[in-house]
């Protein structure tokens, strides 16, 4: 059964922490992993990652996807409160190709 | 604005009673998707459509129905054979072109209660 394993469910840091979220997948087909953000309502679109190895930015956000392994790291740094959020790790594939999500990691940035 | 739009944002029903959740979006994507998400649970898939006129059902259909008559609406009806309809429901469309992969965009979200 295709499955995406997310850790830790929840974590809360201070502002100008550094955060690693972790992202484990078994996805037959397996295609690219995707990470949301989702504050309040609906999940909004961070990275797409296709390729094992190479680091994909924006701003205080990056993030890597080990094909060999089977997982992808979401890290920020320097933490703010407005980054408070649950994150959303998905795998694209599967016997009819879809998005496969993961139970999200709930991270609260304390001020 | 391009986007996605859902509404209502909380709907309030009676057990028993069949609801219909809206869904559109002006991104002139071919496929669109229902989720059903619970406290620690992720997203579940519901029914997902590629194209007019055709739908297919995702992880957990029971108890909803789905109709495409238009690319750009997919109304979902929550049925009164579902047995925990209580949940904050998403819909999100996508383009269908082939390749390694594609972002869903995701509309604001309705928050259904039944009681």
């Amino acid at each position: 059964e295709d499955k995406v394993v997310q850790s830790p469910l929840s974590l809360v840091v201070h502002e100008g922490d550094t955060v690693t979220l972790n992202c484990s997948y078994e996805v037959t087909n397996f295609r690219s992993l995707l990470w949301y953000k989702q504050e309040k309502k609906a999940p909004t679109f961070l990275f797409m990652l296709t390729s094992s190895g190479i680091e994909k930015k924006s701003g205080r956000l990056s993030s890597i996807l080990d094909k060999k392994e089977l997982f992808s790291i979401l890290n920020i740094t320097a933490t703010q409160t407005g980054d408070s959020a649950i994150y959303l790790c998905a795998g694209y594939g599967g016997a009819t190709n879809k998005l496969i999500f993961g139970t999200g990691t709930l991270l609260a940035v304390q001020p | 604005d391009g986007g996605i739009t859902q509404s209502p944002k909380y709907l309030f029903r009676k057990e028993g009673q069949n609801v219909t959740l809206s869904c559109e979006q002006n991104l002139n994507h071919d496929a669109m998707y229902w989720y059903r998400q619970d406290p620690g649970q992720g997203l579940r898939l519901i029914y997902y459509s590629q194209i007019v006129n055709d739908f297919q059902k995702g992880d957990i259909a029971e108890g909803y129905s789905v109709s495409r008559e238009k690319k750009e609406s997919f109304p979902l009806t929550v049925t009164s054979a579902q047995k925990n309809p209580t949940a904050f429901y998403l819909c999100a469309s996508s383009t269908t072109k082939e390749g390694v992969g594609y972002e869903q965009y995701f509309g604001p979200g309705t928050r259904l209660t039944v009681t």
